[in-house]
């Protein structure tokens, strides 16, 4: 399996601009995480989804931030429009369980926005 | 609201040392607790899971502990290598809670040849 797939590695945009980021989780997991890491607050979860379905948005810190799960391969995270405080690391997770079982995360997003 | 806190935040110690990373959380009332490895550029890699109802786990050189009601767990690393250099998160997942996984800060190792 080549674990959880992130894309792309790195994006440097613009302020205003809309940023799209993707995610693959692994085959059979049916839980999906979306995180953010920043030096200032760590490692926060923005968003989780389980079995395509959305289930806690809470930390999703404004309106400009969506996220979607069309299928169970894939998980999108959309930022319209991005800011500069929007730039961290973001990563995206997936597991079998709820419990924290078989947690993976990919390798992350490092967004720059100028 | 649960508060994971990791120290010290940094530590270099030389090729050889058993070393111990610590970590503290507020709320006693946990479902379970993960030690992560993070390298730099990398996601984070699961390294020992204890349940609430266990006092450790082990794998190879890495032994983690619980103590739930003084709200304490600790990693030790026996004989520590240069490859172990990387950031260490533990992550605590609350009772009754979802899903919600509180990090802490991290412990940045560096293990000197």
């Amino acid at each position: 399996d080549a674990g959880v797939i992130q894309s792309p590695r790195h994006e440097v945009t613009e302020m205003g601009q809309e940023v799209t980021l993707r995610c693959k989780p692994i085959s059979g997991h049916d839980y999906l995480f979306w995180y953010r890491q920043t030096m200032m607050r760590g490692l926060e979860l923005l968003i989780y989804f389980n079995n395509n379905v959305p289930i806690d948005d809470s930390g999703m810190p404004e309106d400009r931030f969506s996220a979607k799960m069309p299928n169970a391969s894939f998980s999108t995270l959309k930022i319209q429009p991005s800011e500069p405080r929007d730039s961290a690391v973001y990563f995206c997770a997936s597991s079998l369980s709820a419990g924290g079982y078989g947690y993976t995360f990919g390798s992350g997003t490092r967004l720059t926005v100028v | 609201k649960q508060e994971v806190t990791q120290i010290p935040a940094a530590l270099s110690v030389p090729e050889g040392e058993n070393l111990v990373l610590n970590c503290s959380f507020t709320d006693s009332a946990i479902y379970n607790l993960q030690w992560f490895r993070q390298d730099p550029g990398k996601g984070l890699t699961s390294l020992l899971l204890i349940q609430s109802s266990q006092r450790e786990q082990t794998s190879g050189r890495l032994n983690a502990s619980l103590d739930k009601s003084s709200g304490r767990s600790t990693l030790y690393i026996a004989a520590s290598q240069p490859g172990d250099s990387a950031t260490y998160l533990c992550a605590v997942k609350e009772e009754g809670n979802n899903n919600d996984m509180r990090f802490g800060a991290g412990t940045r190792l560096t293990v000197k040849p």
